[in-house]
């Protein structure tokens, strides 16, 4: 069965863009939730989409928003870049079938640059 | 609010050696679950092991246990007989049955296994 992956691996953007990263979660899994990992701040949750809606949110900024798509893709986007958005931004998938669901599998990330 | 502390930002052990590294929490839930996550330079998060709350049992995974106090709210990793292989970042981890698929992280252990 193949993993989570995550695309593109490597971004570079600059301050006011905005930016997209996908998801591909592991084949049956319906829940996907997305972390932001940084070296100041570790690893926080942004928010979690189960069954294309909005599940589970974390303490972000609207800038930061996401969606699922009806084969569980997720992607999420941020608007109005700004320095401190520079990360590396992980997936999780897992089946989703408990509201908590602890058999999570992360994807390798995708490391956002904003200059 | 949900915190989790580890406060050995980095440690490093000969190789065969054991080492054991620290977590604490603080949570006003009871039912949650417990879990160390590893990081290889590679990025790709890999779950090491896991513990339920509610179990007294502390859990083992081959050469991987942990030490849960749950009174003191602590769960710590013991690695017996390190490997080279066990060179990364270890997450300390817990999730509670009341916020869903939301991990909440601690800011990681960098492990240096020496030969």
């Amino acid at each position: 069965k193949a993993g989570v992956t995550q695309t593109p691996r490597y971004l570079i953007k600059t301050r006011g863009q905005q930016v997209t990263l996908s998801c591909s979660p592991i084949s049956g899994h319906r829940s996907v939730s997305w972390y932001q990992q940084t070296p100041g701040q570790g690893l926080q949750f942004l928010f979690e989409y189960f069954s294309e809606t909005q599940r589970n949110k974390g303490n972000f900024p609207g800038r930061f928003s996401g969606r699922q798509f009806s084969n569980s893709r997720s992607e999420m986007n941020v608007s109005t870049l700004e320095l401190g958005d520079s990360a590396l931004y992980l997936c999780a998938s897992s089946t989703g079938d408990d509201r908590a669901s602890y058999e999570q599998y992360f994807g390798p990330g995708t490391r956002l640059t904003v200059t | 609010a949900q915190t989790v502390t580890q406060s050995q930002p980095e440690m490093s052990v000969q190789e065969a050696e054991t080492v054991t590294l620290s977590c604490t929490y603080d949570t006003s839930e009871n039912n949650y679950y417990l879990f160390w996550y590893k990081q290889p330079p590679s990025r790709q998060m890999i779950l090491v092991i896991r513990q339920e709350a509610y179990k007294q049992q502390n859990a083992t995974e081959n050469r991987f246990s942990v030490n849960f106090q749950k009174a003191a709210k602590s769960f710590s990793l013991k690695i017996s007989d390190s490997q080279l292989g066990d060179t990364a970042m270890y997450f300390c981890a817990f999730m509670t049955l009341n916020t869903g698929n939301q991990f909440y992280f601690g800011t990681g252990t960098s492990l240096t296994v020496i030969p």
